[in-house]
C-alpha cells in the first residue's frame, strides 16, 4: 500500500519550452503532496507544499511562477516547470501523506524525474 | 528552527556484519517523529523506519532498528547483518505534529556494503 507514482520518469526537453510532471497516489487519498528537487550526492530540497483545491505553498527562493503546481484532486499533482533553462536541470520527487488513518505523518515517495534541458 | 545532522558522509561495512548510522536533531518540540529513509542507486525513496517521539520503546523493522536517545537528541539506525541490497544512502528525518509540518531532511549518510 502507499504507493506513488511520477510520470515522465525521465525527459529531456529544449530550452525555453514547458514540462509537466504528473504525481499519483494510487492506491490512496493523499491530503498533502510535496515537491522536492534533488541535486547530485545532495539532500532533497523542499520546493512547495500542494494541497487538493488550494494553492500550493512555495519555499523561499524557490519561482512560483516557473514551478506551477496543480493539485486538483486527492490523487494527482502536478508540476509544470515554465520556460525550462539548463539550470533547471534536476531529479524532481513528489511526495504523498495519507489522508486519514494512523500514518498521516509519514510522506510515501515517487520514485522521481530526472529533467534535462537543453 | 529545527535541524537534523548526519555526521557520517560515507561508512562501509562487510556484509553481514552490523552498522550503526549516526543522527542527532535539534528541536524546541515535545512531540514529533522521526524517520529513516533509504535511497538506493534507483533513487526511490523508501521508508524504513518511523519513530514516535511520545513513545519510549525503540521501533524496529526486521534488521533495522533504532537508538532513540530522546533526552539527547540522537536517533541512530543500526542494520544487522547487512546485504548487499543495503547499499543506498540513508537519511535521517524530523517531522512536528502539526498536519502542515514539513519533513526536515540530514545531508544523508552513503552506505558501502563490501562482499
Amino acid at each position: 500500500g502507499a504507493v506513488v507514482s511520477q510520470h515522465p520518469s525521465w525527459v529531456i526537453c529544449k530550452s525555453g519550452t514547458s514540462v509537466k510532471i504528473e504525481c499519483r497516489s494510487l492506491d490512496f487519498q493523499a491530503t498533502t503532496m510535496f515537491w522536492y528537487r534533488q541535486f547530485p550526492k545532495q539532500s532533497l530540497m523542499l520546493m512547495a507544499t500542494s494541497n487538493e483545491g488550494s494553492k500550493a505553498t512555495y519555499e523561499q527562493g524557490v519561482e512560483k511562477d516557473k514551478f506551477l503546481i496543480n493539485h486538483a484532486s486527492l490523487t494527482l499533482s502536478t508540476l509544470t516547470v515554465t520556460s525550462a533553462h539548463p539550470e533547471d536541470s534536476s531529479f524532481y520527487i513528489c511526495s504523498a501523506t495519507l489522508a486519514g488513518g494512523p500514518r498521516t505523518d509519514t510522506q510515501y515517495f515517487g520514485p522521481g524525474t530526472r529533467l534535462t534541458v537543453l | 528552527a529545527q535541524t537534523v545532522t548526519q555526521s557520517q558522509p560515507e561508512m562501509s561495512v562487510q556484509e553481514a556484519e552490523t552498522v550503526t548510522l549516526s543522527c542527532t536533531y535539534d528541536t524546541s518540540e515535545s512531540d514529533y517523529y522521526l524517520f529513516w529513509y533509504k535511497q538506493p542507486p534507483s533513487r526511490q525513496m523508501i521508508l524504513v523506519i518511523r519513530q514516535e517521539a511520545y513513545k519510549q520503546q525503540n521501533a524496529t523493522e526486521n534488521r533495522f532498528s533504532v537508538n532513540f536517545q530522546k533526552a539527547a537528541k540522537s536517533f541512530s539506525l543500526k542494520i544487522s547483518d547487512s546485504q548487499l541490497g543495503d547499499a543506498a544512502m540513508y537519511f535521517c528525518a524530523y517531522r512536528g505534529m502539526n498536519r502542515d509540518d514539513k519533513i526536515i531532511f540530514g545531508k544523508g549518510t552513503r552506505l558501502h556494503i563490501l562482499p
